[in-house]
């Protein structure tokens, strides 16, 4: 069974730009969840998706979106980028998380922003 | 406000030896608790969980240790390997809105196990 896939693998953008990020779950999930892990501040959460509607937001700033598609595969948006936004940014997928049951993560994209 | 806290972000331990990794919590609706891996460039890998209900939990080298009364729980590694040096993550669980649940992570501790 594949696994999470993350692309891109890495990104350079500038300052203010925008950036799309795209995460496959592991087939027959449908819960996709984005976390951001910075040096020293471990993995913070963003959002949760679930048949395509976000249920669950964590403490970001609108700059951050995102969305699912029908297929369960997910993209974050990240609008009007900030030097602080370069980070690793963390897909995970679970079968619906509402279990108590562990995510399966991607390798991440590393963004840099410069 | 950090709802999940790993105090020590590196620690060396002799291999063969015991590594012990501390986590402290300060939520109290956390009910379930999971322990992370992590290698450079690769996502995190579970590890091993335990549930509030319980205050112990093993899987070979791997033992989870769980004070609810202290919100505190830690992971022992006997004997510890050179391949155990990676970033461990502590997190937590609680229910949310609408049935989901989310992880809440601490900042993570750099083992490094030395030959």
């Amino acid at each position: 069974k594949a696994g999470v896939t993350q692309t891109p693998r890495y990104l350079i953008k500038t300052r203010g730009q925008q950036v799309t990020l795209s995460c496959s779950p592991i087939s027959g999930h449908r819960s996709v969840s984005w976390y951001q892990q910075t040096p020293g501040q471990g993995l913070q959460f963003l959002f949760e998706y679930f048949s395509e509607t976000q249920r669950n937001k964590g403490n970001f700033p609108g700059r951050f979106s995102g969305r699912q598609f029908s297929n369960s595969r997910s993209e974050m948006n990240v609008s009007t980028l900030e030097l602080g936004d370069s980070a690793l940014y963390l897909c995970a997928s679970s079968l619906d998380g509402t279990v108590v049951e562990k995510l399966f993560f991607g390798s991440g994209t590393q963004l840099s922003v410069l | 406000d950090q709802q999940v806290k790993q105090n020590s972000p590196s620690l060396s331990v002799q291999e063969g030896r015991i590594s012990i990794l501390n986590c402290d919590y300060t939520n109290s609706m956390f009910d379930y608790f999971l322990w992370y891996k992590k290698y450079p460039a690769e996502g995190p890998t579970f590890l091993i969980s335990i549930s509030s209900i319980k205050d112990k939990n093993e899987d070979g080298r791997f033992t989870v240790f769980l004070n609810k009364s202290a919100k505190h729980l830690s992971l022992h590694i006997v004997p510890s390997q050179p391949g155990d040096s990676a970033v461990y993550f502590c997190a937590a669980q609680a229910m949310t809105r609408g049935s989901a649940r989310q992880l809440t992570f601490g900042s993570g501790t750099q083992l490094t196990v030395l030959p």
